[in-house]
């Protein structure tokens, strides 16, 4: 398996603008999180799904903050309109339940998407 | 609610010697799981050791090995003859074992310099 798959790498967008994050967990895991990390605040957890539906979005800052599993191969975190302020590393993580057994428990983190708006 | 609390954080340590990270953690569930996780400057983050509380043994992984205290709620990593490889920031990290609240929770780090 290739792993998680986030794009783009790295985005530079203009305040206002509509930024959207895309993320491909490992196939057949149950489990997708969204997490944000600044130096300020650290990992924060925004959202998490179980198989495609969201369980827990009490992290998502505020309303312009969006996010959607439409299927088990593919979620997207959108940030509309985008402020400064949401300048960070977005993760997307995937992992099976507990139930699967070890050495599942962990996640498997994708590589992060920079944004960073001006 | 689970906290994760790295109170360290910044350490150094001359490369080929032992370095202790710490960790404690506030829980009233009696299974759980433990991680460290390493975040070198690429930004990946990387599984680097595991702990199931109803273990009691302590889980070991080549250089590095972890002092699990499950009375005191503290979970520290111990990294031996340390490589300039091993500079990155830490995290130690907690799952709930059961139910549906499957996420885990951070610590804020701990950034590890390696000095040649």
């Amino acid at each position: 398996d290739a792993g998680v798959i986030q794009s783009p790498r790295h985005e530079v967008t203009e305040m206002g603008q509509e930024v959207t994050l895309r993320c491909k967990p490992i196939s057949g895991h149950d489990y997708l999180f969204w997490y944000r990390q600044t130096m300020m605040r650290g990992l924060e957890l925004l959202i998490y799904f179980n198989n495609n539906v969201p369980i827990d979005d009490s992290g998502m800052p505020e309303d312009r903050f969006s996010a959607k599993m439409p299927n088990a191969s593919f979620s997207t975190l959108k940030i509309q309109p985008s402020e400064p302020r949401d300048s960070a590393v977005y993760f997307c993580a995937s992992s099976f339940k507990w139930d699967r057994g070890p050495p599942n428990y962990g996640y498997t983190f994708g590589s992060g998407t920079r944004l960073t708006v001006v | 609610a689970q906290t994760v609390t790295q109170s360290q954080p910044e350490m150094s340590v001359q490369e080929a010697e032992t370095v202790t990270l710490s960790c404690t953690y506030d829980t009233s569930e009696s299974d759980y799981y433990l991680f460290w996780y390493k975040q070198p400057p690429s930004r990946q983050m990387i599984l680097v050791i595991r702990q199931e509380a109803y273990k009691q043994q302590n889980a070991t992984e080549n250089r590095f090995s972890v002092n699990f205290q499950k009375a005191a709620k503290s979970f520290s990593l111990k990294i031996s003859d340390s490589q300039l490889g091993d500079a990155a920031m830490y995290f130690c990290a907690y799952r709930k074992g059961r139910g549906r609240d499957d996420k885990i929770i951070f610590g804020k780090g701990t950034r590890l310099h390696i000095l040649p």
